[in-house]
């Protein structure tokens, strides 16, 4: 089984700042297979990247995704309010489809 | 647009069984795509408990396989979860969602049911 660590836990941020959110996997996530959520209270989540660096549609270009291998990165370029969230990654590569355990992104 | 809706019953009795129902409107189960169920329990992470494909192709989270089962009715375009002997960890928000769409290589669940709560108790 991949295990997905997502780092920092908790981030504190303000309005207009960038976030950089990281995701490790236990062993190469192949093919980049990787995805990012955004999940709000109250909420289901959100698809906002797809194979690692691919936006979901509607998905404002503020998100951007990169990495290979066992490193990956959800970078928000200048957080809006609507942007303070929990956000996951999951990997495609093998089963189970795993999640890591999330980063909140708070002020 | 595609929409995904669970439905069933919001409370179990211990040692009972969790079924639910996802239905899809807006798209055909028999896409080529994947459908996937996640839980999250209260106030924690996401978890996946398995996949279907509309053929009856299954996989599940070795976690919880002795005790799951997902299948489709490709005649009502929805599909199913069913878990047995749950116990009061199984309690949790139940999402049904869309993907992975392997034929256009889009690895990602995109579309995601509203989520229904799931209580185990007597």
């Amino acid at each position: 089984e991949i295990v997905l660590t997502q780092s920092p836990g908790t981030l504190s941020l303000s309005p207009g700042e960038r976030a950089t959110l990281s995701c490790r996997a236990s062993q190469s996530v192949s093919s980049s297979y990787l995805a990012w959520y955004q999940q709000k209270p109250g909420q289901a989540p959100r698809l906002l990247i797809y194979d690692a660096s691919n936006r979901a549609t509607g998905i404002p270009d503020r998100f951007s995704g990169s990495g290979s291998g066992t490193d990956f990165t959800l970078t928000i370029s200048r957080l809006e309010p609507e942007d303070f969230a929990v956000y996951y990654c999951q990997q495609f590569a093998s089963s189970p489809l795993t999640f890591g355990g999330g980063t909140k992104v708070e002020i | 647009q595609v929409q995904l809706q669970e439905s069933g019953p919001g409370l179990v009795k211990p040692s009972g069984t969790l079924s639910l129902t996802c239905a899809v409107s807006g798209d055909s189960i028999t896409s080529g795509t994947w459908w996937s169920w996640v839980r999250q329990p209260p106030g924690k992470g996401l978890e996946w408990i398995g996949e279907v494909y509309h053929i009856g192709t299954t996989n599940y989270n070795p976690s919880l396989k002795s005790r799951v089962t997902i299948s489709v009715d490709t005649s009502k375009n929805h599909f199913s979860l069913r878990l047995t002997s749950v116990t009061a960890a199984d309690t949790a928000f139940y999402y049904c969602a869309r993907g992975p769409s392997v034929d256009i290589g889009l690895y990602g669940l995109d579309v995601w049911g509203q989520g229904t709560t799931v209580t185990v108790s007597s």
